[in-house]
């Protein structure tokens, strides 16, 4: 069945700097979740993506989805504390969701 | 406040027990799902229901089972034929298909 796959697995990033994670699919999706885990916690949704290439922006993140609707990215602009956790992202695959295995995301403060 | 309620938080279980995981919502959502989490793998669906009284295997079944006789409640029964249970266990609803989820704060599983 269809998977999404998340790269890369870690990232270390410096407090301030700006990183991306990448999610790729071999199928074209018809939307695109995104969920973050803080450590010890659960995932919560953040944001879903439906149009050829969209984007959307929540504060310091912007989402993208693809032109071909087969990849997304998450782009954290100057990376604070709080953005520790696990980034997932999601498509959909016979009616249910399939997640990437995430992106996980420490600070060096 | 509406929500997802898994207990235990942590639960331990014995060689040859079958010990049951629950998960109750109050969000009026019809479908629930039941992951499991291991270090460095993300979410794996054990099991599904998108309606009263029906469910369906995800990826990861065997040794587990579930049942949906409310709409509120989806518990998971870990059974003594599931030889490696130590993980994670979330439990998740939303109003069914592609809409998003929204995840209880799980349980953990240990082996004593």
């Amino acid at each position: 069945g269809q998977q999404v796959m998340q790269i890369p697995q870690y990232q270390h990033v410096q407090e301030g700097e700006d990183f991306t994670t990448y999610c790729n699919s071999s199928t074209t999706l018809s939307n695109i979740q995104w969920y973050k885990q803080r450590p010890g916690g659960h995932p919560v949704f953040l944001i879903q993506l439906v149009k050829s290439g969209e984007v959307k922006k929540q504060k310091r993140l912007t989402f993208q989805f693809g032109e071909a609707k087969k990849n997304s990215s998450l782009h954290i602009t100057a990376t604070q504390t709080t953005d520790v956790g696990t980034y997932f992202c999601a498509g959909p695959r016979d009616y249910k969701l399939s997640f990437g295995a995430g992106t996980t995301v420490t600070v060096r403060a | 406040d509406g929500g997802i309620t898994q207990s235990p938080k942590y639960l331990f279980r014995k060689e040859g027990q079958n010990v049951t995981l629950s998960c109750e919502q109050n969000l009026n959502h019809d479908a629930m799902y039941w992951y499991r989490q291991d270090p460095g793998q993300g979410l794996r669906l054990i099991y599904y229901s998108q309606i009263v009284n029906d469910f369906q295997k995800g990826d990861i079944a065997e040794g587990y089972s579930v049942s949906r006789e409310k709409k509120e409640s989806f518990p998971l029964t870990v059974t003594s034929a599931q030889k490696n249970p130590t993980a994670f266990y979330l439990c998740a609803s939303n109003l069914g298909g592609y809409q998003p989820q929204h995840f209880g704060d799980g349980t953990r599983l240990s082996i004593l």
